[in-house]
């Protein structure tokens, strides 16, 4: 079972509302990645993050979508405005933080956008 | 960028026989290669991983190779066993905190 604790499993959208994920990283792991796989299993990097601070993003995470990991609380991914292009699996992942950067996924959350 | 090639959309094996899968990489500078497990439903489960300073890593019935000169990386599955069916991903990264460039990975099917 999965030690990084994704919410909600799934969510369903208009065009134009908000979408919002949470991600808890497994204790210790200082590092979070946020992909987005689409329905032909391709993997999108959107943003990653070493304990507050945004290590990378893409041009679209920095346009419509906003992430956040706050000390003490869950990191999250929002999506200001949904599209039907954004209907994925959102996975995070967490990481030691070492050299390797070992990515440990929680289950993902289904955005359905209608 | 890093881009990362699965050359096997589909395996299909009997149980017992190996599994081949293979990818390559096109940022000379990647020096960790991560192998996940996708089974149906479910998330990535990471398997294996190899590292730049070494060409050969093994983990009970996997082995993972990397060609360093042909930009080359492979994972192979002895002793298949059904429940080694999955979708498997291998990704490239240049390490520390990097994004990981996933391949679009390969359906492993093994009959029994």
């Amino acid at each position: 079972n999965s030690k990084v604790i994704q919410t909600p499993r799934y969510l369903v959208k208009g065009q134009g509302q908000k979408a919002k994920m949470r991600c808890i990283p497994e204790k210790g792991h200082p590092v979070v990645f946020w992909y987005q796989q689409n329905k032909n299993n391709e993997f999108k990097f959107l943003i990653n993050f070493q304990n507050q601070e945004v290590l990378q993003q893409i041009d679209m995470t920095e346009k419509r979508f906003s992430a956040e990991c706050p000390s003490n609380s869950p990191c999250s991914l929002e999506i200001q405005s949904s599209e039907a292009g954004d209907s994925a699996l959102y996975l995070c992942a967490s990481s030691p933080g070492h050299s390797g950067n070992t990515l440990y996924f929680g289950e993902g959350s289904r955005l359905i956008v209608v | 960028g890093e881009k990362v090639e699965q050359h096997e959309s589909t395996l299909s094996v009997r149980e017992g026989d190996s599994a081949v899968i293979n990818c390559t990489y096109t940022d000379t500078a990647s020096s960790y290669f991560p192998w996940y497990k996708q089974e149906a439903g479910k998330s990535l489960h990471f398997v294996i991983d190899i590292r730049s300073n070494v060409d050969r890593k093994q983990s009970q019935r996997l082995i993972v190779l990397l060609d360093k000169k042909a930009k080359r990386f492979s994972l192979h599955i002895t002793a298949t066993q059904p429940e080694d069916s999955a979708i498997y991903f291998c990704a490239a990264s240049r390490g520390s905190n990097n994004r990981i460039f996933f391949g679009d990975g390969t359906q492993l099917v093994v009959k029994p």
